[in-house]
C-alpha cells in the first residue's frame, strides 16, 4: 500500500522560501498525480497545484502561479513543493495527495502534513 | 463561478440518519467527491465518483447528485464519524480542483 511521508515542520521568515518534500512508499510513484493542498489554521481546504511524475507536466493555481513550484525526482520517488516569497497568511498545514488511482479525480492517498509557520 | 459551498454545521443524533449538501456549477460537469477530517488529522477519502466506497469506509456512508448538488449521507451515525467534511470536484476549467467550504458534523 502506497504511503506519503512528509518532511517536518518549518519556522521561516517573511519574504524567504520553504520547501516540503512528499516521499512515496510502497507502490508506482510515477504513474499518478501529486497535488499540493494548504489549510490554514482553523480553515478550509485549498487546492494549489499537481504534478504527474511520469511527464513531469504541472498545473497551478493561478493564485499561486510565480510564487510556487512543484517538481518530483523519480529516481527517489519524491514529489517537492517550493514556496517563495512567504506571507503571513502562508502559515498552514501543507498535504501532498495522490489522485487518478482510482479511476477519478479523487485524494485517495494524502501524506501526514507538514506545519509551514511564517513569521515576520 | 467554481465555488463549492457547504453549510458550515450539523447535528446529528447518535444513530440517526445525516445528510451534507454540496452546491456549485462544478458539480454539473464533474463528479464530487468526500473526505472526512478529524482534528489534527489528514484527510481520509471516503466517496469518490459521486457515490463510491473507497475500501474500508463503512457502509453508512454514501452519496448522491443531481444538478448543481452533491449530498453525503450518514445513515446510522456514530460517535467516530464526528468531524468535517469536505467535498471537491474539478473547478469549471477543468484543469484545477476546488474543495468545499467544509461541514462540522457534531453527533449528539
Amino acid at each position: 500500500q502506497v504511503q506519503l511521508v512528509q518532511s517536518g515542520a518549518e519556522v521561516k521568515k517573511s519574504g524567504s522560501s520553504v520547501k516540503v518534500s512528499c516521499k512515496a512508499s510502497g507502490g508506482t510513484f510515477s504513474s499518478y498525480t501529486i497535488s499540493w493542498v494548504r489549510q490554514a489554521p482553523g480553515q478550509g481546504l485549498e487546492w494549489m497545484g499537481r504534478i504527474l511524475p511520469i511527464l513531469g507536466t504541472v498545473n497551478y493555481l493561478q493564485k499561486f502561479q510565480g510564487r510556487v513550484t512543484i517538481t518530483a525526482d523519480k529516481s527517489t520517488s519524491t514529489a517537492y513543493m517550493e514556496l517563495r516569497s512567504l506571507r503571513s497568511d502562508d502559515t498552514a498545514v501543507y498535504y501532498c495527495a495522490r489522485d487518478g488511482a482510482l479511476s477519478s479525480d479523487a485524494f485517495d492517498i494524502w501524506g501526514q502534513g507538514t506545519m509551514v509557520t511564517v513569521s515576520s | 463561478s467554481s465555488e463549492l459551498t457547504q453549510d458550515p454545521a450539523v447535528s446529528v443524533a447518535l444513530g440517526q440518519t445525516v445528510r451534507i449538501t454540496c452546491q456549485g456549477d462544478s458539480l454539473r460537469s464533474y463528479d464530487a467527491n468526500w473526505y472526512q477530517q478529524k482534528p489534527g488529522q489528514a484527510p481520509i477519502l471516503v466517496i469518490y465518483s459521486k457515490n463510491i466506497r473507497p475500501s474500508g469506509i463503512p457502509d453508512r456512508f454514501s452519496g448522491s447528485s443531481s444538478g448543481n448538488t452533491a449530498s453525503l449521507t450518514i445513515t446510522g451515525a456514530q460517535a467516530e464519524d464526528e468531524a468535517d467534511y469536505y467535498c471537491n470536484c474539478r473547478d469549471s476549467s477543468g484543469n484545477h480542483f476546488v474543495f468545499g467550504t467544509g461541514t462540522k458534523v457534531t453527533v449528539l
